[in-house]
């Protein structure tokens, strides 16, 4: 069975500046999507950003960007330019491509400081 | 707009209860997910569907059952409620073949 792993329970950045999240999944299979889901504290889960594991380029969305690391077993977000509304837990979730479901990880707490 | 929404946002029931929490989606999507999210474990998979008449259990499945007689509807029943099914619940949606899942608001359950 996959697991994923979110080994920083927590993090904290300063407003403007850049994070990076960890994120590690253990699967055997070749072909699979990775997810960032951002959760406010309004608890609504939030699509940050996808990768297919067949595709080479890290994805991209405005300020989140991606290092999928393959071989690794790496997926790590990268937020830039740190806003107040950035402040969330963040979850990584991995899906085979050959089924539906969704594995996530325990998540990592954001905090933002002014 | 499409929509998933869930009811009611917030309950509290006490022990041996049985409770059903509602999920509705407009999407019109084949599969339907039932979460549960608790500290340190992130979101777990408590069952699933993949059309009408279809579930299945997920990982954890115990005390719980769903049942899903058209598409838009996947309800979520606790037959007896115990103190530690004291959770946040989430409902997800998606379309077969596309990766993303959408989720409902989250019901906060309180079983005392």
């Amino acid at each position: 069975a996959q697991t994923v792993t979110q080994s920083q329970p927590e993090m904290s950045v300063q407003e403007a500046e850049t994070v990076t999240l960890s994120c590690t999944y253990d699967t055997s299979e070749s072909d699979y999507y990775l997810f960032w889901y951002k959760q406010p504290p309004s608890r609504q889960m939030i699509l940050v950003i996808r990768q297919e594991a067949y595709k080479q380029q890290n994805a991209t969305e405005n300020r989140f960007s991606v290092n999928f690391q393959k071989a690794a077993k790496s997926f790590s977000l990268k937020i830039s330019d740190s806003q107040l509304g950035d402040a969330a837990m963040y979850f990584c979730a991995y899906r085979s491509a050959f089924g539906q479901n969704f594995v996530f990880g325990p998540g990592t707490r954001l905090s933002v400081l002014p | 707009d499409a929509e998933i929404t869930q009811s009611p946002r917030h309950k509290i029931t006490e022990t041996g209860r049985q409770v059903t929490l509602a999920c509705h989606q407009t999407w019109n999507h084949n599969n339907m997910f039932w979460y549960r999210q608790d500290l340190g474990h992130g979101l777990r998979l408590i069952h699933y569907s993949y059309g009408v008449q279809d579930t299945n259990k997920g990982e954890v499945s115990d005390g719980y059952s769903v049942s899903r007689s058209n598409t838009e509807d996947l309800p979520l029943t606790l037959e007896s409620a115990a103190s530690s099914q004291t959770s946040v619940y989430f409902c997800a949606s998606s379309e077969s073949g596309k990766n993303e899942q959408f989720f409902g608001p989250g019901t906060r359950l309180t079983v005392l």
